[in-house]
This record gives C-alpha cells, structure tokens and sequence, in this order.
C-alpha cells in the first residue's frame, strides 16, 4: 500500500489477556517507531528501529511491552497482562532514511480498550 | 528532560481571521523542530522541520518560524478545512521525538 497501515484499527480487550498490535511500513522505509497517545494528548515515544536493530526502547512503559521487527519491515508491539491505563491509541511511523528527521508518516493507529 | 508546551490548548476563529499558535520548548541540543496536523481519528500528518533559530517554512496558509526558545505556526486567512489539532515536536536525538499536547483549532464558516 501507499501508507502505513495498522491492524486491527480496535481492540477490546478484557484485563489480564495479551495483545498484539500489527504494523506495516512503507515499503523501503528504514526506521519504524511506536508511539503511545492517550486521549487529549500527544503521542509518546515508545521505541524505535532502524530496520531490524531496536535501537531505543526507552520509552516502553513496562517489562508487560515488547517490540520487534525480525526482518526490517513488519513490526509487532505485544502488550502482555493488559491493564486498563494500558487503553489507548497506539500509532506507528515510519521515514526512509535512518534516524528521525522528522518527516515521520503516521498510520491511523490501533486503538485499544481494556475493560 | 525535554519539555514542550503548546497554547492555546483550544482556539476558534472565524473564517479569515489569521492567528498563531505557540510552541515553547526547553531541550538540550535540539536537532529539529516539527510541526504536525492530525485530523479526529488519523494519525498525525507531518507538515514543516525547522532546524535553527530565524528559520522560516511556507505552505498555503500556514507559516513555521523558530526562534532559540519557541515557534510560532501562523494561519492566515484560515479556512474551515484547517480546522483540526496542531502538534509540536521536538527531536534531540537519532529517534525519539518529544510532543506538546497540541492545540485544537477550530476555524467557523
């Protein structure tokens, strides 16, 4: 596709069980990030990749958050034993070059809800 | 830490009435300020990098300048499809970016 694309756009998920949050860069692009906005705020810097390597994951909120991207392209956030400040949108970006100049391309996000 | 304060939280203008909107940040070692527009329900759309203090970005109605401690997203003439969130980034290294919480502008016809 042309853009990033995310799935699934909604998860309801009940405390306790896992999830798994999918991105698709656009194709070529070397560094994928994750970020975390809650309603009324701004996103949050999860964790960042260029191409396979997780180059900072200073922003995961717990051990309960894991990232990858095994071969440079898809990545996978997995939330383990969701709790309810856990609900959120989560959006991936992703920009060609390595690093974060700034023009950064935005999925529409994941939005989760943890009852 | 970085920290970046956006204001107003809100604003609602009238058709062609021009305004600013304010991001005052405090970093240390900045290597590019971004503004971004993020419409309800989408991810946030990236419009201008500025990278030093007197630099200035155009495009259609919106104009970026920065100065050392802020910049400034002017709107003129706005129109009521500029209506959305505005949001600020700073980045002071390879990675991460550091956002404000945005300014909701709304523009009436």
């Amino acid at each position: 596709g042309a853009g990033v694309s995310q799935s699934p756009r909604y998860k309801v998920a009940k405390r306790g069980q896992d999830v798994a949050l999918r991105c698709d860069p656009i194709s070529g692009h070397v560094s994928l990030f994750w970020y975390q906005q809650a309603l009324g705020q701004g996103p949050e810097f999860l964790t960042y990749f260029q191409n396979e390597a997780q180059l900072d994951k200073s922003g995961l909120p717990s051990d309960r958050f894991f990232a990858e991207r095994p071969e440079g392209s898809v990545s996978t956030l997995k939330i383990q034993r969701t709790q309810q400040e856990d609900s959120a949108v989560y959006l991936c970006a992703s920009s060609l070059g390595g690093g974060n100049t700034g023009e950064l391309f935005f999925g529409e996000g994941s939005r989760l809800t943890v009852l | 830490e970085d920290q970046v304060t956006q204001s107003p939280e809100a604003l609602r203008l009238q058709e062609g009435e021009s305004s600013s909107l304010n991001c005052s940040y405090t970093v240390s070692g900045l290597r590019g300020l971004f503004w971004y527009r993020q419409d309800p329900g989408k991810g946030p759309e990236f419009l201008f990098t500025l990278y030093s203090a007197g630099e200035e970005k155009e495009k259609e109605r919106l104009k970026a300048t920065l100065t050392k401690k802020e910049s400034f997203l002017h709107i003129t003439a706005p129109k009521p499809e500029d209506s959305a969130t505005y949001l600020c980034a700073v980045n002071t290294n390879a990675g991460k970016s550091t956002f404000g919480d945005g300014t909701t502008l709304t523009v009436k016809p």
